[in-house]
C-alpha cells in the first residue's frame, strides 16, 4: 500500500536558522512527488513536483530534494513569513491516476 | 488567471440532512479532484471527475457522491450528514499531461451539530 511520512510532526526554529523536513515514501511507482505549504484556514499551496531520484528544485528560501526513497524539504535563513504546515504528497503508477496521497505534515513556526 | 473557486466558503448543517459543495477549476483544467481534510486523517481522496465521468473514488461510503458538468465545474453532495462529516472540503483542478500537478481552492469549512 502507498505510504507517505513526514517528520517532524512540528518545527520551531529561529528566524534564519536553517533546517530541513523529511517526506519518506513507500509506492508501487512514483509518479511524482509533490510539496504544498498550507496557511490555516485555506487550501494547500503549490510548491513543487519532483520525478525522478537526483532531482532538485528551488523557489526562493526553499529547495526540494528527491531520493529512491524520501525527499527533502530544505529551508533556508527562513523569515517568519514561512510559518506554515508543509505537505508532501506522491501520486504512484499503482494508484489511480490523480489521486494524491498525503502525508500529515510537518507544522513549522518561525520566531522573529 | 483565476484560481479554483469553492462555494461557499463556511456551512453550518444539522445531523441528517444534506449538503451540496461546488467547485469551479482553473479555465481550461478538465480534471477536478475532491479532498476531505480533517485534523485526525489529514487530507483524504474523494474523487475525480474528468469530462464530466468520474475516473476514480476513495474510501468514502456512498453518501458521497459528485457530479461534474460541460464546462468542467463540479459538485459534491453528501446526503444523511453525520457529525463526523465535519471537516474541511478542498478541490483541486489540473491539466491533463505529464505534470498533473495539482491546485487546490481554498476549501469549504463543513460543520455538522
Amino acid at each position: 500500500e502507498d505510504q507517505v511520512t513526514q517528520s517532524p510532526e512540528a518545527l520551531r526554529l529561529q528566524e534564519g536558522e536553517s533546517s530541513s523536513l523529511n517526506c519518506s515514501y513507500t509506492v508501487s511507482g512514483l509518479r511524482g512527488l509533490f510539496w504544498y505549504r498550507q496557511d490555516p484556514g485555506k487550501g494547500p499551496e503549490f510548491l513543487f513536483t519532483l520525478y525522478s531520484a537526483g532531482e532538485e528544485k528551488e523557489k526562493e528560501r526553499l529547495k526540494a530534494t528527491l531520493t529512491k526513497k524520501e525527499s527533502f524539504l530544505h529551508i533556508t535563513a527562513p523569515k517568519p513569513e514561512d510559518s506554515a504546515t508543509y505537505l508532501c504528497a506522491v501520486r504512484s503508477y499503482g494508484g489511480a491516476t490523480n489521486k494524491l496521497i498525503f502525508g500529515t505534515g510537518t507544522l513549522l513556526a518561525v520566531q522573529p | 488567471k483565476a484560481g479554483v473557486t469553492q462555494t461557499p466558503r463556511y456551512l453550518i448543517k444539522t445531523r441528517g440532512q444534506q449538503v451540496t459543495l461546488s467547485c469551479s477549476p482553473i479555465s481550461g483544467h478538465r480534471s477536478v479532484s475532491w479532498y476531505q481534510q480533517t485534523p485526525g486523517q489529514g487530507l483524504q481522496f474523494l474523487f475525480e471527475y474528468f469530462s464530466e465521468t468520474q475516473r476514480n473514488k476513495g474510501n468514502f461510503p456512498g453518501r458521497f457522491s459528485g457530479r461534474q458538468f460541460s464546462n468542467s465545474r463540479s459538485e459534491m453532495n453528501v446526503s444523511t450528514l453525520e457529525l463526523g462529516d465535519s471537516a474541511l472540503y478542498l478541490c483541486a483542478s489540473s491539466l491533463e499531461g505529464s505534470s498533473y500537478e495539482q491546485y487546490f481552492g481554498p476549501g469549504t469549512r463543513l460543520t455538522v451539530t
